[in-house]
Formats: C-alpha cells, sequence, structure tokens
C-alpha cells in the first residue's frame, strides 16, 4: 500500500524553464511534507517543506505547493538549472507521540536538465 | 553541520553470510532509521530507533535485525544475507528537539551486493 506516490517516474526540461514535480498522498493523517534531492552515490539532502497549515512554501528558486482537498503537493524549480538534475523524493509525516518522526516516502521522479 | 557516517560505500558478500551495517550521527539525535532505497520503490523504512536500546519495525524488517548499544550509533544485521537483499542502505538521524520539522539527516549510503 503506497501511501505517497509520484507518479511520473522521469521528467525532462530545458535550462531556464520550470520544473513542476508531483506527489500524491493518501494517509489524511500526515500533515508535514517534505522534498528531498538525491544525487548518484550520496544520501538524500534535505530541499523544502511544507507543514498542513499552509498551502504554499518558497525559499529561492524553489516552491512547494500542497493541496490538502485533493491530497496532493508539487514542487516547482524556476529557473532550472543542469545541477538541479538529480533524484527527487516527496515525503510525509504524521505529528503524534508515536511517529517518532517517522517519514514516509514516495517512488523519487528522476529530473535531468538539459542546457 | 550535521554528519551521519556508514562504515563502509561498497560492500560484497556472499549468499548465507552474516552483515553488519554501522551508522554513526555526531548530533546527539534521538531518532536513527535504516532504509533500503531500490529503483522504482523508493526509500523503504526497514527499523528506526527513537532511544538507546529502543526498535521498532518499518515497513520492511523481515531479514534484519538492528542493534542501538549508544545514542550515536545504529547497526543493521543481515542475519543471513540473500540476494534479494542486494541495495543501497542507507542511514539517517533526527532530533525530537526539532519541533515539526522532521528532518532527517542521512549517510551517504553503503551500496551491498550479495552474490
Amino acid at each position: 500500500d503506497q501511501q505517497v506516490k509520484q507518479n511520473s517516474p522521469s521528467l525532462s526540461v530545458q535550462e531556464g524553464r520550470i520544473s513542476i514535480l508531483n506527489c500524491d498522498y493518501t494517509n489524511s493523517m500526515f500533515d508535514y511534507f517534505l522534498w528531498y534531492k538525491k544525487y548518484p552515490a550520496e544520501g538524500p539532502t534535505f530541499l523544502i517543506s511544507i507543514s498542513s497549515i499552509k498551502d504554499k512554501n518558497e525559499d529561492g528558486r524553489f516552491t512547494v505547493f500542497l493541496n490538502k482537498s485533493a491530497k496532493h503537493l508539487s514542487l516547482h524549480i524556476v529557473p532550472s538549472q543542469p545541477g538541479d538534475s538529480a533524484v527527487y523524493f516527496c515525503a510525509a509525516s504524521s505529528a503524534g507521540g508515536t511517529s517518532y518522526g517517522k517519514l514516509t516516502f514516495g517512488q523519487g521522479t528522476i529530473l535531468t536538465v538539459h542546457p | 553541520d550535521v554528519k551521519v557516517t556508514q562504515s563502509s560505500r561498497y560492500l560484497v558478500k556472499r549468499t548465507g553470510e552474516k552483515v553488519f551495517l554501522e551508522c554513526v550521527q555526531d548530533m546527539d539525535h534521538e531518532n536513527m532509521f535504516w532504509y533500503r532505497q531500490d529503483p522504482g520503490l523508493g526509500l523503504r523504512l526497514i527499523y528506526f530507533s527513537y532511544d538507546v536500546k529502543m526498535k521498532e519495525k518499518g515497513d520492511i524488517p523481515e531479514g534484519y535485525s538492528v542493534s542501538r548499544e549508544k545514542k550515536e550509533r545504529f547497526s543493521l544485521i543481515l542475519e543471513s544475507a540473500s540476494t534479494n537483499q542486494t541495495s543501497m542502505y542507507l542511514c539517517a538521524s533526527s532530533s525530537d528537539t526539532s519541533g515539526s520539522s522532521y528532518e532527517q539527516y542521512f549517510g551517504p549510503g553503503t551500496r551491498l551486493t550479495v552474490t
């Protein structure tokens, strides 16, 4: 039962254009969402997050949008750069005494930005 | 800067061998996690620990065990390695005092091949 889904295995974008990565979730108890970026042979690194009390969070070129009614979030990268080429993972968590900060990850989307 | 280190970057083991993967974090984090990453499946949680000597099963604990004797160290043990345990293994840690950020910090990963 995949509670967090990234339905696009890959995305190819031209440098300077917008990249939009999508993520859907099924568990309505999730209240915090994160995006991680992973280069080959390295561990994932945190990129940006959003709480369920917000619908948008921005950090430089990166913006995350949350649509709770649709259980959908997206990551926008503008403008895209070749160095953004990586695997992007969406992750979700729920508050609660026994969650211990557990994250549920999606399958990942491989982003390729062409010069 | 949070640092999570893993004992090996690459490991090759034979079927039936007992395998130890070590993870050390230097930020006094309460929570530590072991994931495996496989193409098309994303990151799947094997086990996690929220305190010394405390452990909880994740989504795919079968064939694995863990040990946390000291706060900074979390070990993953493959009791009898099998070829279907060939994967990238990622360790992560997070703090209980980080509020609601849920951010996890990852090590560089261990690429394990079981032949």
